[in-house]
């Protein structure tokens, strides 16, 4: 079955860089999708279509794909940032979607 | 503005049903592609059911075929989820959300807030 892999856990200090990375077979011609979740909330998306941001994300958030990895790039990471994020994409017919594990980012 | 809200969740003894509703609001329901999204006890998400607009396409993950059904009323902006013959690791908040206009799911850009589903004696 199709596969999104992301690393458990990424650390950084306020004010630095983080990037979260998803793989996946199909990501050469699927898009990726990022999900941020805070404890206890609903998801909410902060990219689509690999790189675009919906309106009231903030600007530090961006996203970038190439072959099959995607890339969630927080310039300037803040202690409000700590989250799980998630990549979502879909099979190669579209029709079945997928969730990659998760990633929780700590930023301390 | 969109609103989804999930109820129907609950205890239930390994073995039994379930039917989860989501009614939706602020948007026309009828366009859109909508899901079923769960999340088990400090686990990541677990993309459930897929259904297309008019009904005519669903689409499930393989640990829930044969066991579970999703379906709408576009009358009522309503979603379902049947859940029969549960099982201890269905236990999760599930929510509902809502997917594309087009020809395939996409991606979601709204959620409810989820409903409990507890499966134990």
């Amino acid at each position: 079955s199709y596969e999104l892999t992301q690393p458990p856990s990424v650390s950084v200090s306020p004010g630095q860089t983080a990037r979260i990375t998803c793989s996946g077979d199909a990501l050469p011609k699927k898009y990726a999708y990022w999900y941020q979740q805070k404890s206890g909330q609903a998801p909410v998306l902060v990219i689509y279509e690999d790189s675009k941001r919906p309106s009231g994300i903030p600007e530090r958030f961006s996203g970038s794909s190439s072959g099959t990895m995607a890339t969630l790039t927080i310039s300037g990471a803040q202690v409000e940032d700590e989250a799980d994020y998630y990549c979502y994409s879909t099979d190669s017919s579209g029709n079945h979607s997928k969730f990659g594990g998760g990633t929780k980012l700590t930023v301390l | 503005e969109v609103q989804l809200v999930e109820s129907g969740g609950g205890l239930v003894q390994p073995g039994g049903s379930l039917r989860l509703s989501c009614a939706a609001s602020g948007f026309t329901f009828s366009s859109y592609w909508m899901s079923w999204v769960r999340q088990a006890p400090g686990k990541g998400l677990e993309w459930v059911a897929n259904i297309k607009q008019d009904g005519s396409e669903k689409y499930y993950v393989d640990s829930v075929k044969g066991r579970f059904t999703i379906s709408r009323d576009n009358a009522k902006n309503s979603l379902y989820l049947q859940m029969n013959s549960l099982r201890a690791e269905d236990t999760a908040v599930y929510y509902c959300a809502r997917g594309r206009q087009g020809v395939i799911i996409g991606y979601f850009d709204y959620w409810g807030q989820g409903t409990l589903v507890t499966v134990s004696s």
